[in-house]
């Protein structure tokens, strides 16, 4: 399984981009990255997948290295709302199988 | 299209007891995960379930075990309950094989277990 590291705090001011970084040096060449966030006391939320292009859907944008050793998603506007904890998760595709969490990333959007 | 539904969404139970948690999975979905969250940390795997059957397994005791059934939902059953096993239990559905590409794990908004 792959590792992952993220910063474990950052602050973003509402309105601006969000950019939170994962390093994932590791990860196997059929193995997809997945970013979920957990607001407080919630069960996590899935944002988005991808295995080496870059990705976006209607909630973020995920940027991932050609070497595919480190990803970047991006809330392009950030809001109040976006302040949960953000969790990088390199996983096999089609494969069924567990989620490994790490500690992830804490992000506090402030006014 | 309804969500992950989990239920209770709080129970509180003394050492000792068992206690039985439920899901029912996204529509469509056919495969129900479960984790386990402590304060603090991060969801951990516990096991997974596909055609009734437990496919994978974290490191668990065996106090927790689990079911499914033929309409796809889930139990997660714990036996002798120890005040470490306080945490919210969260349940997560997919598909598995109708998925080629993928298989998403949506979660649910968990159960709150207390143990005192």
């Amino acid at each position: 399984d792959a590792k992952t590291t993220q910063p474990p705090s950052m602050d973003c001011a509402e309105g601006r981009a969000a950019n939170l970084p994962c390093n994932h040096s590791t990860i196997s060449g059929n193995e997809y990255v997945y970013w979920y966030r957990q607001i407080h006391s919630q069960g996590p939320q899935y944002i988005i997948h991808g295995l080496k292009n870059n990705e976006t859907n209607e909630m973020a944008s995920l940027i991932i290295t050609e070497d595919r050793k480190s990803s970047t998603l991006i809330l392009p506007h950030a809001t109040l709302r976006d302040t949960a904890v953000y969790y990088c998760i390199p996983k096999l595709y089609n494969q069924g199988g567990k989620l490994i969490f790490g500690q992830g990333t804490e992000l506090s959007v402030k006014p | 299209d309804a969500g992950v539904t989990q239920s209770p969404t709080h129970l509180i139970k003394t050492r000792g007891q068992q206690v039985t948690l439920r899901c029912s999975p996204k529509s469509g979905h056919d495969t129900v995960s479960w984790y386990q969250q402590a304060l603090g940390q991060g969801p951990q795997f516990i096991f997974q379930y596909y055609e009734e059957e437990e496919r994978q397994r974290g490191n668990f005791p065996d106090r927790f075990s689990g079911h499914q059934f033929p309409n796809y939902s889930s139990e997660l059953n714990v036996n002798a309950l120890l005040l470490g096993d306080s945490a919210l239990y969260l349940c997560a559905s997919s598909f598995f094989f109708r998925d080629r590409v993928t298989d998403t794990q949506y979660f649910g908004p968990g159960t709150r277990l207390t143990v005192l």
